[in-house]
């Protein structure tokens, strides 16, 4: 079964700074990785993914991930963060289940990011 | 262009009473999922259906069931509320056929208490 880990379920950073958000998951057969972000009083919103080619996947807000087969991560990364980024964010996988597939999601990690 | 509606957006009730919640989509999507977000657990899918005329159970379906009314509207029901309930529940549509490529789109949310 597949699983997905954020390490961190709060990362407090200051605005400026560099922040990475950890994504781990557990597959030994080829994946599709998601980050969604979420928004205070909001739903979800796709905010990157990896399907194949470039293991480096970008959003059109700065941020990065990077899909690393060998260590299983997907780890989410912005150099420089803004108020506006306090959100949550949360890693996903898909899972094959029976005949049809389906997105496991990580317990979230949520950002606040502070003046 | 609405998206993903979902009513009502907060609901109070009694333990033992019954609700339905309502979702609607106007992008054409075939499949609907309906999941429950509790603090520190993620996002876990309750019910979902994959296309017009079918539905099929998630990681948490007990105490619910749903209807997929037609492609557009997917409802789900709570026939006998419990405490345990008292969650925010998202649904989320999606274009379905060929691999899963995770982009859902999701409602604002129904934030349901059960006294």
């Amino acid at each position: 079964a597949q699983s997905v880990t954020q390490l961190d379920s709060q990362v407090p950073v200051f605005e400026e700074a560099p922040v990475e958000l950890r994504c781990n998951y557990s597959s030994s057969v080829s994946v599709y990785l998601f980050w969604y972000v979420q928004y205070p009083n909001q739903g979800l919103q796709l905010l990157l993914k990896y399907l194949s080619g470039s293991t480096l996947v970008e959003s059109i807000n700065g941020f990065e991930a990077e899909f690393n087969k060998s260590q299983t991560s997907f780890h989410l990364r912005k150099p420089s963060v803004h108020i506006s980024d306090t959100a949550e964010y949360f890693c996903a996988v898909t899972r094959r289940q029976g005949g049809s597939e389906k997105l496991v999601f990580g317990k979230g990690t949520k950002l606040t990011v502070n003046p | 262009n609405a998206g993903v509606t979902q009513t009502p957006k907060f609901q109070v009730l009694k333990t033992g009473q019954s609700m339905t919640l309502q979702c609607a989509q106007d992008m054409n999507h075939n499949s609907m999922y309906w999941y429950r977000q509790d603090p520190g657990m993620g996002l876990r899918l309750i019910y979902y259906s994959a296309s017009e005329g079918t539905t099929d159970k998630g990681e948490v379906p007990n105490g619910y069931n749903v209807s997929r009314l037609n492609k557009r509207e997917f409802s789900l029901r709570l026939e006998s509320a419990a405490p345990s309930q008292t969650s925010v529940y998202f649904c989320a549509s999606r274009v379905s056929g060929g691999t899963n490529t995770g982009e859902l789109f999701f409602g604002e949310g129904s934030r349901l208490t059960v006294l």
